[in-house]
């Protein structure tokens, strides 16, 4: 079974740039995730999807962070403009769903950002 | 703010003994608890999954759940080099908070 895709791994911009982040989830899982995590911290979620809609977005920075889901399978988690701040590491995860006790989140590879 | 505690670490533990990682949580109402292993450059893969009060035991792993006080740990027994990582604990109720994890490092 294929696993949790993300691309590019690698993204180095200048301040007030943007960058686009595409994330494809274990095929059937019902549930995406675009975390942010700065080194030494856990992750932080950004936006939660079941499905094509958004379940929980209240730690995304509207101002400058977006992203959307179409047709409920692959994501993008985009940047504009980006801050020095913003450099961390964005991982997507997938779920098969976030209801219940156990919902396993399977990872991607993450993609690392720096922000000069 | 649901917060979920984890000492920062790092913790350091001799090759063959037992590593205790502790995590304590702020919402009483949480119902279910996970522990995530984050190797250097790697994302997290989950290894423990506990959701009642007591042990539970998976291989050189054992998760620890105490409701009452709030508090859930990780056993790992006869830690290995390999055991080296951040260990995370992350904590559901209707969504999953994060602690900032652990960093473990197994002396040989």
């Amino acid at each position: 079974e294929a696993g949790v895709a993300q691309s590019p791994r690698y993204k180095i911009i200048e301040k007030r740039q943007s960058v686009a982040f595409w994330c494809n989830p274990i095929s059937g899982h019902a549930t995406l995730y675009w975390y942010q995590q700065i080194l030494g911290q856990g992750p932080k979620l950004l936006i939660q999807f079941q499905n094509n809609g958004v379940v929980d977005d209240s730690q995304l920075p509207k101002d400058r962070f977006s992203a959307e889901r179409l047709k409920g399978v692959d994501s993008t988690l985009k940047i504009q403009p980006a801050k020095l701040e913003d450099s961390a590491v964005y991982l997507c995860a997938s779920s098969l769903g976030s209801g219940g006790l156990y919902n396993e989140q399977f990872f991607g590879p993450g993609t690392r950002l720096t922000v000069l | 703010q649901k917060e979920v505690e984890q000492n920062s670490g790092p913790l350091s533990v001799p090759e063959g003994a037992i590593a205790s990682l502790n995590c304590t949580y702020s919402d009483r109402g949480s119902q279910s608890f996970f522990w995530y292993r984050q190797y250097s450059g790697k994302s997290p893969e989950l290894i423990m999954f506990i959701y009642s009060n007591g042990d539970k035991e998976d291989g050189r792993f054992t998760a620890q759940l105490n409701k009452a006080s709030q508090y859930v740990s990780l056993l790992i027994r006869d830690s290995q080099p390999s055991d080296s990582a951040t260990y995370l604990c992350a904590v559901k109720d209707y969504q999953l908070i994060w602690g900032a994890g652990t960093k473990l490092i197994i002396k040989p």
